[in-house]
Protein backbone atom coordinates (compact mmCIF):
# COMPACT_ATOMS: atom_id res chain seq x y z
CA UNK A 1 0.00 0.00 0.00
CA UNK A 2 1.28 3.75 -0.33
CA UNK A 3 3.04 4.94 2.61
CA UNK A 4 3.72 8.35 4.31
CA UNK A 5 6.36 9.00 6.28
CA UNK A 6 7.16 12.21 8.39
CA UNK A 7 10.11 13.61 9.56
CA UNK A 8 10.69 14.42 12.84
CA UNK A 9 8.65 12.22 14.81
CA UNK A 10 8.75 14.69 17.48
CA UNK A 11 10.40 17.97 18.07
CA UNK A 12 11.06 20.52 21.15
CA UNK A 13 11.99 24.01 19.94
CA UNK A 14 12.15 27.19 21.56
CA UNK A 15 9.73 29.75 21.54
CA UNK A 16 10.44 32.13 19.12
CA UNK A 17 12.16 29.59 16.55
CA UNK A 18 11.36 28.18 13.20
CA UNK A 19 10.86 24.43 13.08
CA UNK A 20 10.37 22.61 9.58
CA UNK A 21 8.41 19.06 9.37
CA UNK A 22 8.92 17.28 5.89
CA UNK A 23 6.07 14.89 4.51
CA UNK A 24 7.15 12.30 2.65
CA UNK A 25 4.98 9.81 -0.30
CA UNK A 26 7.67 7.16 -0.47
CA UNK A 27 6.23 4.91 -3.23
CA UNK A 28 3.76 6.87 -5.16
CA UNK A 29 3.54 10.62 -6.62
CA UNK A 30 1.29 13.12 -4.60
CA UNK A 31 0.11 16.22 -6.55
CA UNK A 32 -1.79 17.05 -3.75
CA UNK A 33 -1.50 16.52 -0.06
CA UNK A 34 -2.68 17.80 3.37
CA UNK A 35 -1.82 19.25 6.48
CA UNK A 36 -3.74 18.66 9.94
CA UNK A 37 -3.36 19.47 13.41
CA UNK A 38 -4.42 17.83 16.29
CA UNK A 39 -5.13 18.70 19.61
CA UNK A 40 -4.83 17.01 22.98
CA UNK A 41 -7.97 14.40 23.17
CA UNK A 42 -9.41 16.19 19.95
CA UNK A 43 -9.86 15.69 16.69
CA UNK A 44 -7.91 16.78 13.34
CA UNK A 45 -8.53 19.63 11.94
CA UNK A 46 -7.29 20.46 8.16
CA UNK A 47 -5.32 23.19 8.22
CA UNK A 48 -4.51 23.46 4.62
CA UNK A 49 -3.94 21.69 1.13
CA UNK A 50 -0.83 21.59 -0.46
CA UNK A 51 -0.63 21.28 -4.34
CA UNK A 52 2.43 20.65 -6.13
CA UNK A 53 4.01 23.63 -7.79
CA UNK A 54 1.40 25.95 -6.83
CA UNK A 55 0.33 27.38 -3.51
CA UNK A 56 -1.35 26.14 -0.71
CA UNK A 57 -4.65 26.75 0.37
CA UNK A 58 -5.10 27.85 3.76
CA UNK A 59 -8.74 26.63 5.78
CA UNK A 60 -10.15 29.90 7.57
CA UNK A 61 -7.99 30.58 10.74
CA UNK A 62 -5.08 29.40 9.44
CA UNK A 63 -2.27 31.76 9.48
CA UNK A 64 -0.40 31.28 6.33
CA UNK A 65 2.47 33.62 7.17
CA UNK A 66 2.89 31.41 10.57
CA UNK A 67 2.25 28.17 8.69
CA UNK A 68 4.64 27.86 5.96
CA UNK A 69 3.89 24.88 3.41
CA UNK A 70 5.79 24.41 0.59
CA UNK A 71 5.25 21.38 -2.19
CA UNK A 72 8.20 21.40 -4.51
CA UNK A 73 8.40 17.79 -5.61
CA UNK A 74 5.54 15.32 -6.07
CA UNK A 75 6.91 13.46 -3.11
CA UNK A 76 7.82 16.07 -0.89
CA UNK A 77 5.68 18.54 1.31
CA UNK A 78 6.70 20.55 3.78
CA UNK A 79 5.27 22.55 6.65
CA UNK A 80 7.30 25.39 8.52
CA UNK A 81 5.48 26.90 11.65
CA UNK A 82 7.57 29.77 12.08
CA UNK A 83 8.56 32.32 15.11
CA UNK A 84 6.86 28.84 17.28
CA UNK A 85 4.86 29.85 20.49
CA UNK A 86 3.86 27.19 23.38
CA UNK A 87 0.49 27.74 21.58
CA UNK A 88 1.68 25.95 18.94
CA UNK A 89 2.43 22.81 20.63
CA UNK A 90 0.24 20.22 19.08
CA UNK A 91 0.53 17.19 16.98
CA UNK A 92 0.73 17.59 13.05
CA UNK A 93 -0.40 15.03 10.59
CA UNK A 94 0.18 15.11 6.77
CA UNK A 95 -1.32 12.69 4.38
CA UNK A 96 -1.07 12.47 0.50
CA UNK A 97 -3.70 11.91 -1.75
CA UNK A 98 -3.13 9.68 -4.62
CA UNK A 99 -5.80 8.76 -7.33
CA UNK A 100 -6.33 4.94 -8.22
CA UNK A 101 -7.21 3.57 -11.72
CA UNK A 102 -11.02 4.13 -10.68
CA UNK A 103 -11.22 7.47 -9.97
CA UNK A 104 -11.38 7.86 -5.99
CA UNK A 105 -9.30 9.72 -4.44
CA UNK A 106 -7.69 8.26 -0.85
CA UNK A 107 -5.77 10.29 1.43
CA UNK A 108 -2.77 8.12 3.18
CA UNK A 109 -1.70 9.97 6.12
CA UNK A 110 2.01 9.52 7.71
CA UNK A 111 2.53 8.93 11.35
CA UNK A 112 2.20 12.92 12.89
CA UNK A 113 5.23 14.96 14.64
CA UNK A 114 4.70 16.09 17.79
CA UNK A 115 5.66 19.54 18.45
CA UNK A 116 6.30 20.62 21.90
CA UNK A 117 7.56 24.83 21.85
CA UNK A 118 8.98 25.66 25.05
CA UNK B 1 -20.87 23.31 6.85
CA UNK B 2 -20.07 19.95 7.59
CA UNK B 3 -19.65 18.24 10.43
CA UNK B 4 -19.43 15.19 12.44
CA UNK B 5 -20.44 13.64 15.77
CA UNK B 6 -19.08 10.55 17.48
CA UNK B 7 -21.14 10.80 20.22
CA UNK B 8 -18.94 7.95 22.72
CA UNK B 9 -15.61 9.29 23.69
CA UNK B 10 -14.72 5.60 24.70
CA UNK B 11 -15.84 2.47 24.54
CA UNK B 12 -14.63 -1.00 26.31
CA UNK B 13 -15.65 -4.36 24.87
CA UNK B 14 -15.12 -7.80 25.71
CA UNK B 15 -12.41 -10.10 23.50
CA UNK B 16 -15.09 -12.00 21.27
CA UNK B 17 -18.23 -9.56 21.90
CA UNK B 18 -19.85 -7.35 19.18
CA UNK B 19 -18.71 -3.17 18.68
CA UNK B 20 -20.79 -0.52 17.28
CA UNK B 21 -19.24 2.97 17.10
CA UNK B 22 -21.28 5.74 16.13
CA UNK B 23 -21.19 8.57 13.79
CA UNK B 24 -23.85 11.22 12.87
CA UNK B 25 -22.94 13.45 10.12
CA UNK B 26 -24.39 17.35 8.59
CA UNK B 27 -23.61 17.61 5.16
CA UNK B 28 -26.16 19.44 2.47
CA UNK B 29 -25.09 16.90 -0.34
CA UNK B 30 -24.24 13.44 -0.94
CA UNK B 31 -22.09 12.80 1.57
CA UNK B 32 -18.41 11.06 1.21
CA UNK B 33 -18.10 8.82 4.42
CA UNK B 34 -15.04 7.53 6.15
CA UNK B 35 -14.01 5.36 8.88
CA UNK B 36 -10.32 5.49 10.17
CA UNK B 37 -8.49 3.93 12.74
CA UNK B 38 -5.61 5.73 14.40
CA UNK B 39 -2.75 3.43 16.82
CA UNK B 40 0.00 4.67 19.47
CA UNK B 41 3.13 5.92 16.78
CA UNK B 42 1.01 5.04 13.38
CA UNK B 43 -0.20 6.84 10.85
CA UNK B 44 -4.08 6.95 10.01
CA UNK B 45 -5.53 3.76 8.62
CA UNK B 46 -8.64 3.80 5.89
CA UNK B 47 -10.84 0.96 7.58
CA UNK B 48 -13.26 1.47 4.32
CA UNK B 49 -15.54 4.19 2.43
CA UNK B 50 -18.41 5.24 1.17
CA UNK B 51 -18.72 7.52 -1.79
CA UNK B 52 -22.36 5.80 -3.70
CA UNK B 53 -24.11 2.41 -4.10
CA UNK B 54 -24.69 -0.35 -1.56
CA UNK B 55 -25.27 1.33 1.83
CA UNK B 56 -23.79 -1.54 3.19
CA UNK B 57 -20.08 -0.86 3.26
CA UNK B 58 -17.53 -3.75 3.89
CA UNK B 59 -13.64 -2.97 5.02
CA UNK B 60 -10.59 -4.44 6.10
CA UNK B 61 -9.83 -6.19 9.52
CA UNK B 62 -13.77 -7.38 9.96
CA UNK B 63 -15.45 -3.69 9.90
CA UNK B 64 -18.43 -3.07 7.88
CA UNK B 65 -20.40 0.53 8.29
CA UNK B 66 -24.02 0.99 7.02
CA UNK B 67 -24.94 4.56 5.90
CA UNK B 68 -28.41 5.79 6.64
CA UNK B 69 -29.28 8.43 5.49
CA UNK B 70 -32.40 9.37 6.70
CA UNK B 71 -30.71 9.01 9.91
CA UNK B 72 -27.51 10.64 8.67
CA UNK B 73 -25.81 8.07 10.15
CA UNK B 74 -22.46 5.53 9.24
CA UNK B 75 -22.05 3.55 12.15
CA UNK B 76 -18.91 0.92 11.96
CA UNK B 77 -19.48 -2.37 13.42
CA UNK B 78 -17.40 -5.73 13.84
CA UNK B 79 -19.37 -8.98 15.21
CA UNK B 80 -16.55 -10.02 17.08
CA UNK B 81 -13.62 -7.70 18.92
CA UNK B 82 -10.44 -8.76 19.07
CA UNK B 83 -7.44 -7.40 21.30
CA UNK B 84 -5.54 -6.01 18.30
CA UNK B 85 -8.58 -3.66 17.67
CA UNK B 86 -8.17 -1.38 20.41
CA UNK B 87 -7.33 2.01 18.81
CA UNK B 88 -9.04 4.94 18.28
CA UNK B 89 -12.03 5.15 15.54
CA UNK B 90 -12.24 8.29 13.86
CA UNK B 91 -15.21 9.08 11.35
CA UNK B 92 -15.12 11.34 8.09
CA UNK B 93 -16.90 13.33 6.14
CA UNK B 94 -15.33 14.82 2.96
CA UNK B 95 -16.34 17.77 1.07
CA UNK B 96 -15.06 18.88 -2.09
CA UNK B 97 -14.02 16.72 -5.02
CA UNK B 98 -13.95 13.20 -4.40
CA UNK B 99 -14.60 14.45 -0.64
CA UNK B 100 -10.79 15.52 -0.17
CA UNK B 101 -11.32 17.77 2.39
CA UNK B 102 -11.96 15.23 5.28
CA UNK B 103 -13.81 16.79 8.48
CA UNK B 104 -13.45 14.73 11.43
CA UNK B 105 -15.24 13.51 14.36
CA UNK B 106 -13.81 13.91 17.90
CA UNK B 107 -12.76 10.00 17.78
CA UNK B 108 -13.76 7.47 19.79
CA UNK B 109 -11.12 5.18 21.84
CA UNK B 110 -11.76 1.79 21.94
CA UNK B 111 -10.65 -0.51 25.04
CA UNK B 112 -10.98 -4.68 24.27
CA UNK B 113 -10.59 -6.65 27.78
CA UNK B 114 -9.92 -9.89 28.13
Amino acid sequence: GAVVSQHPSWVICKSGTSVKIECRSLDFQATTMFWYRQFPKQSLMLMATSNEGSKATYEQGVEKDKFLINHASLTLSTLTVTSAHPEDSSFYICSARVPPRTGSYEQYFGPGTRLTVT
Amino acid sequence: AQSVTQPDIHITVSEGASLELRCNYSYGATPYLFWYVQSPGQGLQLLLKYFSGDTLVQGIKGFEAEFKRSQSSFNLRKPSVHWSDAAEYFCAVGAGEYGNKLVFGAGTILRVKS
